[in-house]
Order: C-alpha cells, then sequence, then structure tokens
C-alpha cells in the first residue's frame, strides 16, 4: 500500500513567489491535514480537509490556502513568499478523520526555501 | 488553548541506557495524547498512543502511560539502540478540533555505541 506522497519534496523560491504543493493521501483515506515545521516554531497546525471541505483551520495569515479534490489529493498554495515561510511543509491522511482513531500517517515533506 | 510542553533535548545516551522522555500537556477537554518520531530525513511516525486516562501505549519497546492527575504521558525505553536516534514528539488532540493534533517541541535523542 502506498504511503502518503508529497510534490515536490525540495524547491526553492524567492520572496513575492507563490508555490503549491500536491498531497496525495493514502489510498481509501478522506482526511488531509497540513503541517508546518520549523526550527523555532516548530510543528504547527495548517488545516485540514475531510471530503473536499475544509474542517480545520490554525492560526495562519491568509496566503496560506489549501483545497481538496474529489479523489481526496490535496494541494496548498501559499502566496506572496516571505523568508519565514521557509519550512519543512507536512501532509498527513488519515481513513475518517475522526481523532479517536488517533493515527495520522505523513509524508516526507516538502522542503522550501525562500531566498 | 491547548499545548504541550516536552523536554528539550538533545538527549545522549550510550547503547542499552534507559530513556525517559518527560511530557506534560494542557487541554480543555479530554484528549488523546501520541508520541510521533522523525527519523533523519523521513516524515512522522506513530510511535504510539493512548486515548483515555490510565491508558498505556506501547510500541517496538516505549511505553507512555496516560496520567490524568498529572496531565503528563512521559515516554521510556528500557534499553536503547543506536537505531532509536531520532527525534521524538509528544503530541495531543481534542476530539472536539477534529484531526488538529498539538505538537511538543520535540527531543532530539542521539544513542551512541
Amino acid at each position: 500500500k502506498a504511503g502518503v506522497t508529497q510534490t515536490p519534496r525540495y524547491l526553492i523560491k524567492t520572496r513575492g513567489q507563490q508555490v503549491t504543493l500536491s498531497c496525495s493521501p493514502i489510498s481509501g483515506h478522506r482526511s488531509v491535514s497540513w503541517y508546518q515545521q520549523t526550527p523555532g516554531q516548530g510543528l504547527q497546525f495548517l488545516f485540514e480537509y475531510f471530503s473536499e471541505t475544509q474542517r480545520n483551520k490554525g492560526n495562519f495569515p491568509g496566503r496560506f490556502s489549501g483545497r481538496q479534490f474529489s479523489n481526496s489529493r490535496s494541494e496548498m498554495n501559499v502566496s506572496t513568499l516571505e523568508l519565514g515561510d521557509s519550512a519543512l511543509y507536512l501532509c498527513a491522511s488519515s481513513l475518517d478523520g475522526r481523532s479517536d482513531t488517533g493515527e495520522l500517517f505523513f509524508g516526507e515533506g516538502s522542503r522550501l526555501t525562500v531566498l | 488553548g491547548d499545548s504541550v510542553t516536552q523536554m528539550e533535548g538533545p538527549v545522549t545516551l550510550s547503547e542499552e541506557a534507559f530513556l525517559t522522555i518527560n511530557c506534560t500537556y494542557t487541554a480543555t477537554g479530554y484528549p488523546s495524547l501520541f508520541w510521533y518520531v522523525q527519523y533523519p530525513g523521513e516524515g512522522l511516525q506513530l510511535l504510539l498512543k493512548a486515548t483515555k486516562a490510565d491508558d498505556k501505549g506501547s510500541n517496538k519497546g516505549f511505553e507512555a502511560t496516560y496520567r490524568k492527575e498529572t496531565t503528563s504521558f512521559h515516554l521510556e525505553k528500557g534499553s536503547v539502540q543506536v537505531s532509536d536516534s531520532a527525534v521524538y514528539f509528544c503530541a495531543l488532540s481534542d476530539r472536539a478540533a477534529g484531526n488538529k493534533l498539538t505538537f511538543g517541541g520535540g527531543t532530539r535523542v542521539l544513542v551512541k555505541p
């Protein structure tokens, strides 16, 4: 069974540009969450999508957005990039989105560097 | 809001030593608690979990007990191996918040042969 796949794995952008990251969840998983990981702030929740609807959102500015498609694949977009957006962006999927089941399956991440 | 505090690393141990990583939490509801591990160059993997007070999660020789009275979920392993070198994250999820995980800052563990 294939795991969570994130693309691209590495990318470099300049300030002011925008970026789109993609996540393919494990087959059959309907919930997709996104997290930002930085040395200073650690792991921070961005948003969660379930059945194409954003169900939960973290405390990030509106420059961070996402969406989920009917096949559960998800994308996140960051517009007007800032140096502080440099981070590892992790996608996680789960079967039915109920926290009682607990386990999120994480991808290896997309490492974004903003110059 | 919810928060998780875990001991800062790095923690450096010799092989076969005993490992403890402290984790305490603050939550308004009745959270589920987790330990995730991140090996170098990889994503996060669930190590163990506990969904209610006094539950003990265990996996690969690691154990943690959900202590509601002390709001703690300390991770322990009796005899570590070099392959246990990784970053360990304590996390909680509040059932009311869906699948949102609140993570601690992570503890880097280095096991030397």
